[in-house]
């Protein structure tokens, strides 16, 4: 079955830390990639997705995304963190042939950022 | 600008009692709709989704049911909730694309947090 696997339900880190969060999955053909973030009390947002080209993605407030087709990954990192990066954070994966839209998210990352 | 508007942002029920919780777009036309629920270390979980109106599809067997009046509307239900019914529901909506092309993505809702006492 397609699933996506998200490595760390809990990570709790110090301002200035560097992140990574893993994201694995497991569909066979071409995939969307993305992730998506949650501030407290916030709607979803989109962080940043992959489409095709360059592995390395680039999204906002200094987020990227690396896609590593062989190891069927899409890891989140962050080099310096801060402290309003405090969020939970979902990876979601879509097939290129799906006509209707379905994402299939990770159980989430809950991310603590200390002062 | 697109938007979606998902009301109540909170609700406390009784077992047994009806639910309707409602998403509107505004901003666009023909757009491809879902209800997700949101558990606690559970991710996000598909229950609906539409792709026109009166067209509803089903990923989960459950006590919920959903309906699509309108083309920007889309409207989750239950005639008795259930304890298990509690959780956090987000609508989400997505352009129409062709099949092999790029999405672009969900644009979601600030979600109800539904509590079945």
């Amino acid at each position: 079955a397609q699933s996506v696997s998200q490595h760390n339900h809990h990570v709790i880190l110090s301002e200035a830390a560097s992140l990574e969060l893993g994201c694995n999955y497991s569909y066979g053909g071409t995939v969307n990639l993305f992730w998506y973030v949650q501030y407290p009390g916030q709607h979803l947002q989109l962080l940043l997705k992959y489409f095709s080209g360059d592995p390395l993605v680039k999204g906002i407030k200094g987020f990227e995304a690396e896609f590593i087709k062989s190891k069927f990954s899409f890891n989140l990192r962050k080099p310096s963190v801060q402290w309003s990066d405090t969020a939970e954070y979902f990876c979601a994966v879509i097939m290129t042939t799906d006509s209707w839209g379905k994402f299939q998210f990770g159980a989430g990352t809950q991310v603590v950022v200390t002062p | 600008s697109q938007t979606i508007h998902q009301w109540p942002a909170t609700l406390v029920q009784p077992v047994g009692s009806p639910l309707s919780l409602e998403c509107t777009v505004e901003g666009t036309s023909n757009p491809n709709l879902y209800w997700y629920r949101q558990a606690a270390g559970r991710g996000l979980q598909l229950l609906f989704y539409s792709v026109g109106i009166g067209q509803i599809s089903s990923e989960v067997p459950q006590n919920l049911s959903a309906s699509r009046p309108q083309d920007r509307q889309f409207i989750l239900s239950s005639k008795k909730l259930l304890l298990s019914d509690s959780g956090f529901y987000l609508c989400a909506w997505s352009n129409r694309r062709d099949r092999g092309s790029p999405h672009r993505g969900y644009t979601f809702g600030s979600g109800t947090r539904l509590t079945v006492v």
